[in-house]
């Protein structure tokens, strides 16, 4: 049970590059997110999903993507790397349902030049 | 969503101390869960608190849920150098489709020389 796996764990781009972090989940979880995680800050919401197919945009939304194809999957693109998305971005999921627990991934550190 | 105000920023530790942290916010919230991140690592859930008024012990780690559900406070008992790292608060308004989550900016805890 490898619980929320994130790839790739370290990502240099130059600005205006693309590219897409990968989350995967094994617990069947029906809700996922997407955080970054900024120094002297807490973790803000980018997306989020209720269940495959369904999106929606969580606190600081420009700039990404997402989409969910299958409960497992949730990968987060970057269409036009700018430097103010350096960051460490964390993939969360559970069980949908208030007050359900999220359990987190190691996160996907990204440095854009 | 908000940020939680969450204090202190940061303290130091002796080997065997009580210590405490809080969270607070200007919205109530029906759920409020405590996270520790080890460097490199992704937050790792602590303590879920479901009620106003619940106190809930993991181990030497006890939290509150505030009676006016604005506030959650943490406290470690008789700390051991493994509890470096730093804790986030998080909370949580469940309505019928919301799972987001508001966090602190964390708590850094480190080791008094």
């Amino acid at each position: 049970n490898a619980g929320v796996t994130q790839t790739p764990k370290f990502q240099v781009l130059k600005t205006g590059q693309s590219m897409t972090l990968q989350c995967a989940q094994d617990m069947n979880h029906e809700y996922m997110s997407w955080y970054r995680q900024d120094p002297g800050m807490g973790l803000r919401l980018i997306h989020y999903s209720v269940g495959a197919g369904i999106t929606d945009q969580g606190e600081v939304p420009n700039g990404y993507n997402v989409s969910r194809s299958t409960t497992e999957d949730f990968p987060l693109r970057l269409l036009s790397a700018a430097p103010s998305q350096t960051s460490v971005y964390f993939c969360a999921s559970s069980y949908r349902g208030g007050g359900q627990p999220q359990h987190f991934g190691d996160g996907t550190r990204l440095s854009i030049l | 969503g908000q940020q939680l105000n969450q204090s202190p920023q940061s303290m130091f530790i002796q080997e065997g101390e009580d210590v405490s942290m809080n969270c607070t916010s200007s919205s109530i919230f029906n759920t409020w869960l405590w996270y520790k991140q080890d460097p490199g690592e992704g937050p790792v859930l602590l303590i879920a608190l479901y009620k106003a008024g619940e106190l809930t012990s993991n181990g030497r780690l006890t939290a509150q849920f505030g009676i006016t559900r604005k506030d959650s406070f943490l406290n470690i008992s008789a700390s051991i150098p493994s509890d470096v790292g730093i804790y986030f608060c998080a909370g949580q308004l469940r309505g019928s489709n919301d799972y987001k989550l508001s966090f602190g900016a964390g708590t850094t805890v480190t080791v008094r020389a």
